[in-house]
């Protein structure tokens, strides 16, 4: 079946730094949505990439979807502490989503 | 417009005890889907149902049953809970096929002691 490997499983950052979560699937995937789950909270869509190649924008954070539609991330540039919480991809290969483990972010005031 | 609602938000069980999460969404939407998260597993997926009338397995169907009550309404059912059952659960719905958004509900929290 479709697997969704996400890394890393977590990451420290100090406020102001960079941060990247990365998605690869072990198949093709028709689209991809990435979520945000703060500590103690639900998931909260964030975002769906459905091209080739595409790169979008929200403010701080980019999503990129590979060209062969089987990768993606996530970039946020100077992290802020609001930005704490994990963060999911989800990869639609057939009507059943998968979802990556997750990568939790911590940021450090 | 409250979204997708779920009781309890906790509940503690003995090994051996039923019960029934109850979720219920008022968006219209087509598609219900059943989460456990477990620390570091992300988001499994028990069951879901397509449209009203249909379930269908997920990745982590075993000792859980579902019901499909109407458009509205989707409920998970633990015949009899296990420790291993301890978990977060999330129902969570979406209009129609891949292309759209799931939206969550709050979660209950189960303990099965």
């Amino acid at each position: 079946g479709q697997q969704v490997m996400q890394i890393p499983q977590y990451q420290h950052v100090q406020e102001g730094e960079d941060f990247t979560t990365y998605c690869n699937s072990s198949t093709t995937l028709s689209n991809i949505q990435w979520y945000k789950q703060r500590p103690g909270g639900h998931p909260v869509f964030l975002i769906q990439l459905v091209k080739s190649g595409e790169v979008k924008k929200q403010k701080r954070l980019t999503f990129q979807f590979g060209e062969a539609k089987k990768n993606s991330s996530l970039h946020i540039t100077a992290t802020q502490t609001t930005d704490v919480g994990t963060y999911f991809c989800a990869g639609q290969g057939s009507y059943i989503p998968t979802f990556g483990r997750g990568t939790s972010l911590i940021v450090h005031p | 417009n409250a979204g997708v609602t779920q009781t309890p938000k906790f509940q503690v069980l003995k090994t051996g005890q039923s019960m029934t999460l109850q979720c219920a969404q008022d968006m219209n939407h087509n598609s219900m889907y059943w989460y456990r998260q477990d620390p570091g597993m992300g988001l499994r997926l028990i069951y879901y149902s397509a449209s009203e009338g249909t379930t269908d397995k997920g990745e982590v169907p075993n000792g859980y049953n579902v019901s499909r009550l109407n458009k509205r309404e989707f409920s998970l059912r633990l015949e009899s809970a296990a420790p291993s059952q301890t978990s977060v659960y999330f129902c969570a719905s979406r209009a129609g096929d891949s292309y759209n958004e799931q939206f969550f509900g709050p979660g209950t929290r189960l303990t099965v002691l």
